[in-house]
Parts: structure tokens; C-alpha cells; sequence
């Protein structure tokens, strides 16, 4: 067990929607990554936050957004959802948020577009 | 361009048998990090090395050993005397410094038969 938790483990929903995934980081962590991985695209680095403030960006859709509150956990937004956002999608912690860190990841939430 | 190769994509071994999982990366940057994670059938992501772009040093934990070549842009993964419980996703990762972004191989599949 990692410590990073991520709520719900699995999601359903339909073209269209917008969903909402949530991460807790593990204690102490001020640094959260978001991670999709889908069979065609392999593990994408989506986001990172650090300490509530945006630090890095990768591959992440304008549809998609996400946020790190004061408590530190972190939320991931999709909208206008597609067949093809259909993945499971990772949180990462780590201490400082540094490239050397260690990321610790959580058990994923499996979204399924329909 | 900055990429990970890991050109095994799947890897089947008989129990005992030692098996090494191969990790080639490009980056122009002198400062990088490279990492190996695990992905057991639970799906969640487990941290087994770090590795730093000035430390070439060879490393061995238990049956586990990594061998890193800069000359040849390699941070190889060796797990001797295979188990079942070693079946599972292994992906090599190359975190340039200043980027704070993982940049994901596509996996090698390991399976260990008894």
C-alpha cells in the first residue's frame, strides 16, 4: 500500500459527461501527478501540482483539467468525454515534487466512456 | 527527442530462470534520472530503483539488479532465479532534470512460469 488513495476505483459513464476523479496524496507529500494509461497510448503524464500550485504539463487534453486544494488532495476533471478517454487514470505523490523524487502511486480509477 | 524504448514486449521465463528486461532512453540533457516501476496484476505502480545520469555504479537488491551504460543509453533490469510472484508489468521511466515529467516506456509483459 502506497498511502496515495484515489476515489472512485471504477467509473462508468457516457459520451459527453463530465467526471470528476479524485486523489488524496500520502502524508506529508506536496506534490501530485495525474497519469493516464490506455493500451494504445501506454502511461501519459498528464499534470503535477505542487503545494497547490501547477508545475508541470504534459500530454493533457483542453478538455481536462485539475486542481490541488489547501489540504493538498487533488481532483482531475474530465469533460465532453469520448470513447476514446476511456483509461485508467493514476495520482502519484511525492515529497517535494522534485525530478529525483520517488513518486509513490495510487491504485488508479478505471473510467469507462460507453 | 526524449523517449524510453523498451523494445521486450512481452518476456515468458520458466520459474529459476534468470531474465534481464532491457531499457534504452534518449535525452539530450547531461542531468537526468531514470527509474524502474513494477505493475503486478493489482495494477498499482511499484517504485524499485532510482538511478541519477552521474551515478553509473551497478546496483544488486536481493535477486534484483540494474545495470546502467551511459555509453550506450541503457539502464538494463536483471531479475535472477525468476519467481511467479515477479509476473508483471515492468516499466522503465526518464525523468530529464528540469522537467519534473516522467516519460514512460511502453512495458515488457514478464511471465514467470512454474
Amino acid at each position: 500500500d502506497s498511502g496515495v488513495t484515489q476515489t472512485p476505483k471504477h467509473l462508468i459513464t457516457a459520451t459527453g459527461q463530465r467526471v470528476t476523479l479524485r486523489c488524496s496524496p500520502r502524508s506529508g507529500d506536496l506534490s501530485v501527478y495525474w497519469y493516464q494509461q490506455s493500451l494504445d497510448q501506454g502511461l501519459q503524464f498528464l499534470i503535477q501540482y505542487y503545494n497547490g500550485e501547477e508545475r508541470a504539463k504534459g500530454n493533457i487534453l483542453e478538455r481536462f483539467s485539475a486542481q490541488q486544494f489547501p489540504d493538498l488532495h487533488s481532483e482531475l476533471n474530465l469533460s465532453s468525454l469520448e470513447l476514446g478517454d476511456s483509461a485508467l487514470y493514476f495520482c502519484a505523490s511525492s515529497a517535494m515534487g522534485h525530478e529525483a523524487d520517488t513518486q509513490y502511486f495510487g491504485p488508479g480509477t478505471r473510467l469507462t466512456v460507453l | 527527442a526524449q523517449k524510453v524504448t523498451q523494445a521486450q514486449t512481452e518476456i515468458s521465463v520458466v520459474e529459476k530462470e534468470d531474465v534481464t528486461l532491457d531499457c534504452v532512453y534518449e535525452t539530450r540533457d547531461t542531468t537526468y534520472y531514470l527509474f524502474w516501476y513494477k505493475q503486478p496484476p493489482s495494477g498499482e505502480l511499484v517504485f524499485l530503483i532510482r538511478r541519477n545520469s552521474f551515478d553509473e555504479q551497478n546496483e544488486i537488491s536481493g535477486r534484483y539488479s540494474w545495470n546502467f551504460q551511459k555509453s550506450t543509453s541503457s539502464f538494463n533490469f536483471t531479475i535472477t532465479a525468476s519467481q511467479v510472484v515477479d509476473s508483471a508489468v515492468y516499466f522503465c521511466a526518464l525523468v530529464p532534470s528540469g522537467t519534473y515529467k516522467y516519460i514512460f516506456g511502453t512495458g515488457t509483459r514478464l511471465k514467470v512460469l512454474a
